[in-house]
């Protein structure tokens, strides 16, 4: 149980494009996702934290408006990275908790992501 | 704020061996949520064990426990009979606001 899908697992893209990622819960409801960047070699960062049906927040720093996530059901986060440039490539990891997990995070496999 | 501290940033150990990996960290809570998580060179966080602060008893996942001492704010991974399997990089965390620490690399040696 407890599983988390991210789609697609890489992507590559042209600088000024838009990339939008998928995260899935695939067999308990997610009452929060969370998105993660991990630079190589270091730990994850949390980017934000979206509840289903609210506005995400934010973490200080990150760009809201570059950063654009969509929580629209108990079962699917999407995060767009909006006009990407080539200092956005990176790691996205999304995770997701929900009511009988309590606070446990269920992590996705990431997406790869390569600005051009 | 929660800061999360693990001061090994590279262990290893012999295959069928213990390892005890450290993590310590800050807060102000009295009821909070500790987890480690470990993530293979697949890149997929995988949960290995978690504590509920309220809970004075160790957790223990299989070949995995850990050493909590709330007034220390210390919070050790034990790993047993250690396997190949097992190398990866291990990383502390502190829930609700999920604050990672800076990972462990672990190399199990054949």
């Amino acid at each position: 149980g407890a599983v988390v899908s991210q789609h697609p697992s890489w992507v590559i893209c042209k600088s000024g494009t838009s990339v939008k990622i998928e995260c899935r819960s695939l067999d308990f409801q997610a009452t929060t996702m969370f998105w993660y960047r991990q630079f190589p070699k270091q730990s994850l960062m949390l980017m934000a934290t979206s509840n289903e049906g609210s506005k995400a927040t934010y973490e200080q720093g990150v760009e809201k408006d570059k950063f654009l996530i969509n929580h629209a059901s108990l079962t699917l986060s999407t995060l767009t990275v909006t006009s990407a440039h080539p200092e956005d490539s990176s790691f996205y990891i999304c995770s997701a908790s929900g009511r009988s997990g309590g606070d446990t995070q269920y992590f996705g496999p990431g997406t790869r992501l390569t600005v051009l | 704020a929660q800061t999360v501290t693990q001061s090994q940033p590279e262990m290893s150990v012999q295959e069928a061996e213990t390892v005890t990996l450290s993590c310590t960290y800050d807060t102000s809570e009295s009821d909070y949520y500790l987890f480690w998580y470990k993530q293979p060179p697949s890149r997929q966080m995988i949960l290995v064990i978690r504590q509920e602060a309220y809970k004075q008893q160790n957790a223990t996942e299989n070949r995995f426990s850990v050493n909590f001492q709330k007034a220390a704010k210390s919070f050790s991974l034990k790993i047993s009979d250690s396997q190949l399997g097992d190398a990866a990089m291990y990383f502390c965390a502190y829930g609700q606001n999920f604050v990672f620490g800076p990972g462990t690399r672990l190399s199990v040696l054949p």
